[in-house]
């Protein structure tokens, strides 16, 4: 069985710190995704990952994938306020025929 | 219209009543998808629906029972729900299985 972990589950830096959120996942996968969530919303895709190396960026976010490690982040760099939302990793699983695990969740609040 | 839209927003329901929820995606896409948000839990697979056939029922219980007429509507029917049962729920879209998922709003059903 799949299984996805993410840590912290709960995150509240101040304004202009970086920090990195981890996802770990326990078997072999191809595909990682990051998604975000605020209150009351729907998730909204943020990064896919393809590939073993595979680092992505927007704005002050950056998401990477380490495949061998089974190992993604997602570091914050300079957070604002506007970040400030739930965070998923999903992971595709071959064995599963290419269905989506998630994590449990990041709560990211950035304080002023 | 654009993306992944979902009737109700919000549902209220008592235990005995039978109603309906929608999905329908604009995005041409062949693969949709019924998650569950519970509180404090990681989204759960529901059902999967490819080229409109059911490849995925996640051991959800039969007071749930999906429909998909064809690849842009997507119906979940619930009747004798459970107050366990509240959640959000998530309808989510693909070019076909297995690639990025686009999500909906979602519906906030309480079962009263």
């Amino acid at each position: 069985e799949l299984k996805v972990e993410q840590n912290p589950l709960f995150l509240s830096m101040q304004e202009g710190k970086n920090y990195t959120i981890y996802c770990n996942y326990s078997t072999t996968s191809d595909r990682l995704y990051w998604y975000r969530q605020d209150p009351g919303k729907s998730l909204e895709s943020l990064f896919v990952l393809l590939s073993n190396g595979a680092v992505k960026q927007e704005g002050r976010l950056m998401a990477s994938l380490d495949t061998k490690a089974r190992l993604s982040t997602l570091h914050i760099t300079a957070a604002v306020h506007d970040l400030s939302a739930t965070y998923f990793c999903a992971v595709d699983m071959e064995t599963s025929g290419s269905r989506l695990t998630f994590g449990e969740g990041t709560q990211l609040t950035v304080n002023p | 219209e654009t993306g992944v839209t979902q009737t109700p927003r919000h549902l209220v329901m008592g235990m005995t009543n039978k109603k309906s929820l929608k999905c329908e995606q604009h995005l041409g896409h062949n693969a949709m998808y019924w998650y569950k948000q519970s509180a404090k839990k990681p989204l759960e697979l529901m059902f999967v629906y490819n080229f409109k056939e059911q490849t995925e029922n996640n051991s959800v219980p039969s007071r749930f029972s999906p429909e998909c007429p064809n690849s842009s509507h997507l119906f979940l029917h619930l009747h004798t729900l459970q107050p366990e049962d509240s959640a959000l729920y998530l309808c989510a879209s693909s070019q076909v299985e297995g690639y990025e998922q686009y999500f909906g709003p979602g519906t906030r059903l309480t079962v009263t």
